[in-house]
């Protein structure tokens, strides 16, 4: 079974500040990790994903995640917040191989960026 | 993610009607995934199909709910005897091969139950 743990359900950063959403995830298999952003009344975007490359992922919007399996995270930063960064972000992951098909998702945390 | 299309999206239904979700993958993809957002929470799994062929319901409820995806058309997500409780966000998603590395979300419906 997986699970995966959001700390904090609602951030606030001030624009051009660090932004720095938390993941902590449980996999009794080797993972596939997913950050998803949604817009309000929107679907998923994929933001970035891990899937056994390279530990420092980077994605769109100048977003990046690291994985670390030693503390089994993978959390989300940008050095620098922008108003349209306002959103809310899902952690998910996967089992990598046959099982991969199906995310489990956190319950996500809602950024509020401050001008 | 724009090429998976839901509709409608936005539903209403009284107590005990049916409701119908569909959807409209990725042209070119086989692979349809449906998920649940209930308020507060994230998204749960419910059910992986390819054409004309169920993979994996077991997110599925046992009782009043059913999917299918047939050779021509839009997958469909059916709930009957619709209750209060069903009152949530469904998302599909598409891929072309199996696996949600590469998998794109659609909108969403967002069904009420009144």
């Amino acid at each position: 079974a997986q699970s995966v743990t959001q700390l904090g359900s609602h951030v606030s950063v001030s624009e051009g500040a660090l932004v720095l959403l938390r993941c902590n995830y449980s996999s009794s298999v080797p993972p596939y990790l997913f950050w998803y952003v949604q817009y309000p009344n929107q679907g998923l975007q994929l933001l970035l994903k891990y899937t056994s490359a390279a530990t420092l992922v980077k994605g769109i919007n100048g977003f990046e995640a690291e994985f670390k399996k030693s503390e089994t995270s993978f959390h989300l930063t940008k050095p620098s917040a922008h108003m349209s960064d306002a959103a809310e972000y899902f952690c998910a992951v996967s089992e990598s191989g046959a099982g991969s098909y199906q995310l489990t998702f956190g319950k996500g945390t809602k950024l509020s960026v401050i001008p | 993610n724009a090429g998976v299309m839901q509709n409608p999206r936005h539903l209403v239904r009284r107590r005990g009607q049916e409701a119908r979700l569909r959807c409209s993958p990725v042209k070119g993809h086989s692979h349809v995934y449906w998920y649940r957002q209930l308020p507060e929470e994230g998204l749960k799994f419910m059910v992986y199909l390819q054409k004309e062929n169920i993979i994996d319901e077991s997110g599925m409820p046992k009782e009043r709910f059913s999917a299918e995806f047939p050779k021509e058309g839009p997958s469909i997500l059916r709930i009957q005897q619709v209750v209060r409780g069903d009152s949530a966000a469904y998302f599909c998603a598409s891929s072309l091969q199996e696996g949600n590395t590469e998998a794109f979300f659609g909108q969403g419906t967002r069904l009420t139950v009144v």
